[in-house]
């Protein structure tokens, strides 16, 4: 299994900033994943990066909002942009394993007041 | 695409008595059926996964599962569940390429009570 670290674990931000989440794996994989873990829901996948392209996002998420880096195979980072209240959440960094599996990163608890 | 119904949002239980956290699924391929586990401030556990093979399949921590190909459903069960049970439950589903099209149910919280 993949073991997937993130920083940072959590973070009070003021409105209008930015904040940027950074995953490290300990292995080299092909993609990674983020997801937006809100306050009592489920997961949501934000966007799948894949090293020496653009990050493919889902609806609902523009690159403006949420830029991702992935400057190599083992690391990602998210950006979440011009910060609301709106965007307190859990953010996750994941990868896929070899059988289909996701592996997650401890999550990065965002409060923006 | 493929989707996960999670049916109960919250499962409250007492310390040794068996549990049930119900998982439906739908979608038009065959898929592959997770169930993660989410402690207070920390992020998801697999606990386990059917790919193929025999329906029922065993996990961590005496989790199984079964997967019910008519029913399109992925239960989750414990014959005897624990204080440190106490957890967020998620039931998701791929149709297999390497995680980017994993859908997550609205998971279920199990609060075991002593």
């Amino acid at each position: 299994s993949a073991v997937i670290s993130q920083k940072p674990s959590r973070d009070i931000c003021q409105r209008g900033t930015s904040l940027t989440i950074q995953c490290q794996v300990d292995s080299q994989v092909t993609m990674m994943f983020w997801y937006r873990q809100q306050p009592g829901q489920s997961l949501t996948l934000i966007a799948t990066a894949n090293q020496g392209s653009e990050a493919t996002y889902e609806s609902g998420f523009v690159i403006d909002k949420f830029p991702i880096s992935r400057p190599n195979l083992t690391f990602s980072t998210l950006t979440v942009s011009n910060m609301s209240p709106e965007d307190s959440s859990i953010y996750l960094c994941s990868v896929g394993g070899p059988n289909t599996e996701a592996f997650f990163g401890q999550g990065t608890r965002l409060t923006v007041v | 695409a493929q989707s996960v119904t999670q049916l109960d949002s919250q499962v409250p239980v007492f310390e040794e008595a068996p549990v049930e956290l119900r998982c439906n699924y739908s979608s038009s391929v065959s898929v592959y059926l997770f169930w993660y586990v989410q402690y207070p401030n920390q992020g998801l556990q697999l606990l386990l996964k059917y790919l193929s093979g025999s329906t029922l399949v065993k996990g961590i921590n005496g989790f199984e599962a079964e997967f019910n190909k008519s029913q399109t459903s992925f239960h989750l069960r414990k014959p005897s569940v624990h204080i440190s049970d106490t957890a967020e439950y998620f039931c998701a589903v791929s149709e297999g390429f390497m995680g980017n099209d994993m859908r997550f149910g609205a998971g279920t919280r199990l609060t075991v009570k002593p």
